[in-house]
């Protein structure tokens, strides 16, 4: 099937705004992750949903950045009042209830804060 | 709390040399231990993982086997190639929450 898929693919936008970030997982897995991945440097940890229970949401830099996931599925991640730090690859990430499956990894979000 | 740490890069070598790219963890438990690798223009994809100690993934000529002894999971490939090219991440999943970290990565440039 399908893999995971996120939009936009490429996002630009001035310092100040709002964006969202979209992430459709792959039907039936119930994890889902977020990291953001700088020019040069590794994947940081932002958040990670696990079915029903409460995110783990420690890795967020910031109270700018949110993220919800609805019906167990699509999840969104929102940035806040945008800067020029917050430009990266958003890269979403599902898996299924094993824990020792692997994660499946969409193309990422390029984001531009100008 | 849980950490992975990867030895710095980048890591430059001639074809059908030796890789090692050394990873060691910090976690509490059991946790599972991978191998992601991201070549360039792509996105990241799994290259092997090891869920409990002594465990040896293997694959693409690659091998890793999880050292609880010393906290280790190291990467090796007996011979690489140019297409070996690419970025390294060793990963930590908890045993208890699922949650799942990341090592900076290690650039490998292989030259003909």
């Amino acid at each position: 099937g399908a893999g995971v898929s996120q939009s936009p693919s490429n996002k630009v936008t001035e310092k100040g705004k709002d964006v969202e970030l979209r992430c459709d997982p792959i039907s039936g897995h119930t994890a889902l992750y977020w990291y953001r991945q700088s020019l040069g440097q590794g994947l940081e940890f932002l958040i990670y949903f696990q079915g029903n229970s409460a995110p783990d949401k420690s890795g967020l830099p910031s109270d700018r950045f949110s993220a919800e996931r609805t019906g167990g599925s699509v999840s969104t991640l929102t940035i806040q009042r945008t800067q020029q730090e917050d430009s990266a690859v958003y890269l979403c990430a599902s898996r299924d209830t094993f824990l020792g499956s692997p994660l499946h990894f969409g193309n990422g979000t390029r984001l531009t804060v100008t | 709390g849980n950490s992975v740490t990867q030895m710095e890069g980048p890591v430059t070598l001639s074809e059908e040399a030796f890789l090692t790219i050394n990873c060691t963890y910090t976690a509490t438990g059991y946790p599972s231990l991978f191998w992601y690798v991201q070549y360039p223009g792509e996105g990241l994809q799994l290259l092997l993982k090891a869920t409990k100690a002594d465990d040896k993934g293997s694959n693409k000529g690659f091998e890793a086997t999880y050292r609880k002894e010393t906290t280790s999971f190291h990467l090796e490939k007996g011979s690489v190639q140019v297409s070996d090219s690419a970025v390294y991440f060793c990963a930590l999943a908890s045993s208890n929450t699922g949650k799942l970290i990341f090592g900076q990565g290690t650039t490998l440039q292989v030259k003909p």
